[in-house]
């Protein structure tokens, strides 16, 4: 059974830091792996989705990279500001089962 | 483009009451999901339909939960009865096609407090 396990489970940092959040993953037999961005109110916005022959995906100042045969991976946000308070969700799809399993998240906070 | 579409955004009920959600996914989306988002854990998938039929309902809750797509467009989740634990966030997400490449969108969620 895929497990997704993300650390930590609360972040807060001032602002202008670069953070780095980690996501592992039991079952390395992925078809890809997402990056989801929640904000209290509203739904689940997909930040960055690697597929599994992928070492990494960058957009803007979030980068994510995806090592498979470990099960992990890591998004980089660079000079984080406040507007970057959220909870992060990665995603994996694949597996045992074809549909996307979550992790807990990070809780992030980034002060001014 | 609307997005997902979610009504109501939160309901209060007594256990062992009724509830239904509903569902209006971008338009031209074959898949439609459920998911149930407990307070600190990450969604977790319900049901899924494509079109308006049910491509996994694995981890439904059968005895209690419910759900229809109607037409293949709009969709309801119905929960009879409540309990103390089904309090959640009910997200709604649909994606063009259904695959590991096709993009779920997310609705803003119905936040369930049963008392």
């Amino acid at each position: 059974k895929q497990e997704v396990t993300q650390i930590p489970a609360a972040l807060s940092v001032p602002e202008g830091e670069n953070l780095v959040l980690n996501c592992s993953f039991t079952d390395s037999a992925i078809y890809n792996l997402q990056w989801f961005r929640q904000d209290p109110g509203k739904g689940l916005t997909s930040l960055l989705l690697i597929q599994s022959s992928q070492r990494e995906q960058t957009s803007g100042r979030l980068n994510a990279s995806l090592d498979k045969s470990s099960g992990r991976s890591t998004l980089y946000i660079a000079a984080s500001q406040p507007g970057d308070s959220a909870t992060y969700l990665c995603a994996v799809y694949g597996g045992a089962t074809n549909k996307l399993i979550f992790g807990t998240g990070t809780l992030l906070a980034v002060q001014p | 483009e609307a997005g997902v579409a979610q009504s109501p955004r939160y309901k209060i009920i007594e256990k062992r009451q009724s509830v239904a959600f509903w569902c209006n996914p971008i338009s031209g989306h074959a898949t439609l999901y459920w998911y149930q988002q407990i307070l600190g854990q990450g969604p977790k998938l319900l049901i899924q339909f494509q079109n308006n039929g049910v491509v996994d309902d694995s981890q439904l809750p059968k005895d209690r939960f419910s759900a229809e797509r109607l037409k293949g467009v709009d969709s309801t989740l119905k929960i009879q009865p409540a309990k103390l634990e089904d309090s959640a966030v009910y997200l709604c997400a649909s994606s063009l096609g259904w695959g590991p490449g096709d993009t779920q969108y997310f609705g803003p969620g119905t936040r369930l407090t049963v008392l």
